[in-house]
């Protein structure tokens, strides 16, 4: 199994700000296999970046993602209030698994 | 517009059964795998199950293997979650998930349910 460990576990900033979400695999996992999903309070996971770094369609430029091997990252620009979330990572690769989360703060 | 309702939550005592359904709509449904995902109280996401459009490919996580059957009947365009020997930690909201954007038959979880929530307590 595809273990995903995200870091930091909560991450607290300004509007206007940057963050960097970061999501290690246990074993490598292929760029095209990793996905981020956002979930808001009292809301459903909304898919975000697939295949490492492509967003469907809809979700803004403000969001991307990189990274390869077992080092994954999601960035997001120019912090807005309603980023705040949780954000998951998770590879489809090898059946499915999740990261345990990263919440993410906009004070 | 895609559209995923759940339904067959409820409260169950430990070592019973339920089960689950999703009603999906506005999408052509036996174009898609389809799978379960949940989601415990204040906890991250975990996969429980998924099936292929053609019901040949399915696969359970190791925590509900032997225990829960997915199944589908394209005719209804609906999913089903057969859930048996039910334990405590399978309380959780139950999201049925429909699958997009694939890269070599593999893809991630595009459209999600409102879920539907399994309470397993005595």
């Amino acid at each position: 199994e595809v273990l995903l460990t995200q870091s930091p576990g909560t991450l607290s900033l300004s509007p206007g700000e940057s963050a960097t979400l970061s999501c290690e695999a246990s074993q490598s996992v292929s760029t095209l296999h990793l996905a981020w999903y956002q979930q808001k309070p009292g809301q459903v996971p909304r898919l975000l970046i697939f295949g490492t770094s492509r967003r469907p369609t809809g979700i803004p430029d403000r969001f991307s993602g990189s990274g390869s091997g077992t080092d994954f990252t999601l960035s997001i620009d120019r912090l807005e209030p309603e980023d705040s979330a949780v954000y998951f990572c998770q590879q489809y690769g090898s059946w499915y698994t999740f990261g345990q989360g990263t919440k993410l703060e906009i004070k | 517009e895609v559209q995923l309702v759940e339904s067959g939550g409820g409260v169950v005592r430990p070592g019973g059964s339920l089960r689950l359904s999703c009603a999906a709509s506005g999408f052509r449904f036996d174009d898609y795998a389809m799978h379960w995902v949940r989601q415990a109280p204040g906890k991250g996401l975990e996969w429980v199950a998924g099936i292929g459009w053609s019901r040949i490919a399915i696969g359970y996580a190791d925590s509900v293997e032997g225990r829960f059957t997915i199944s589908r009947d394209n005719g209804k365009n609906s999913l089903y979650l057969e859930m048996n020997s039910l334990r405590t930690e399978d309380t959780a909201l139950y999201f049925c998930v429909k699958d997009e954007y694939c890269s070599a038959n593999k893809c991630p979880f595009d459209s999600w349910g409102q879920g539907t929530q399994v309470t397993v307590s005595s």
